[in-house]
């Protein structure tokens, strides 16, 4: 089964200084990839997506992640962070076989220092 | 605008009283995903209708049944809720073209056990 691993339940960043959140994928054929973020009591929305275009994609909120294939990885950045981007952030993992189905990792919560 | 809806938004019950969460979209997806989310963890899936094909997952209890009586509604029902059943619940939709499609999340219900 595929599955993703995000280093670092919690991030903390100041106001302006670069975002990275990490995210590491475990899967035998080229995945699908998801980065989704949670505001508190809300439901998630999805920030970017990977879906072997491009390996470098851009979403909303001037966040960007690049996927590489030789790391097994798809971090999360954004080059100047704002108070409005804290939030708990979730890396998924679409299988690509049987049902479509997402597999979550277990989240990174990242808090902005004014 | 087209969306995903979720009501009640906080529901109490007590336990072992029979409890239904339900979920409504606008989108007009043929995929409909209910999810768990305990505090500070990831989305657990507990299982999804494809149309009206109906996919549990393997480790979802006995306790937690759902319905989607047409496209744009589905019910998750706990029978007989414990204190243990106490998180949030997440709707999700998708179009179903694939595994690269975009889950659309609701707000959430967050359940309380009595």
């Amino acid at each position: 089964a595929q599955s993703v691993t995000q280093l670092g339940s919690h991030v903390s960043v100041s106001e302006g200084a670069l975002v990275l959140l990490r995210c590491n994928y475990s899967s035998s054929v080229p995945p699908y990839l998801f980065w989704y973020v949670q505001y508190p009591n809300q439901g998630l929305q999805l920030l970017l997506k990977y879906t072997s275009a491009a390996t470098l994609v851009k979403g909303i909120n001037g966040f960007e992640a690049e996927f590489k294939k030789s790391e097994t990885s798809f971090h999360l950045t954004k080059p100047s962070a704002h108070m409005s981007d804290a939030a708990e952030y979730f890396c998924a993992v679409s299988e690509q076989s049987g049902n479509e189905k997402l597999t979550f990792g277990t989240g990174t919560r990242l808090t902005i220092i004014p | 605008d087209a969306m995903v809806i979720q009501n009640p938004r906080y529901q109490v019950t007590q336990f072992g009283k029979p409890v239904t969460l339900s979920c409504s979209q606008t989108l007009n997806h043929n995929v409909m995903y209910w999810y768990q989310q305990k505090s500070s963890q990831a989305p657990k899936l507990l299982f999804h209708y494809y149309d009206k094909d109906f996919n549990n997952e393997a480790d979802t209890p006995d306790n937690f049944q759902s319905r989607r009586p047409n496209t744009s509604f589905c019910f998750l029902d706990i029978r007989s809720p414990g204190l243990g059943d106490a998180a949030m619940y997440l709707c999700a939709t998708s179009r179903g073209g694939g595994h690269q499609e975009t889950q659309y999340f609701g707000p959430g219900t967050r359940l309380l056990v009595l």
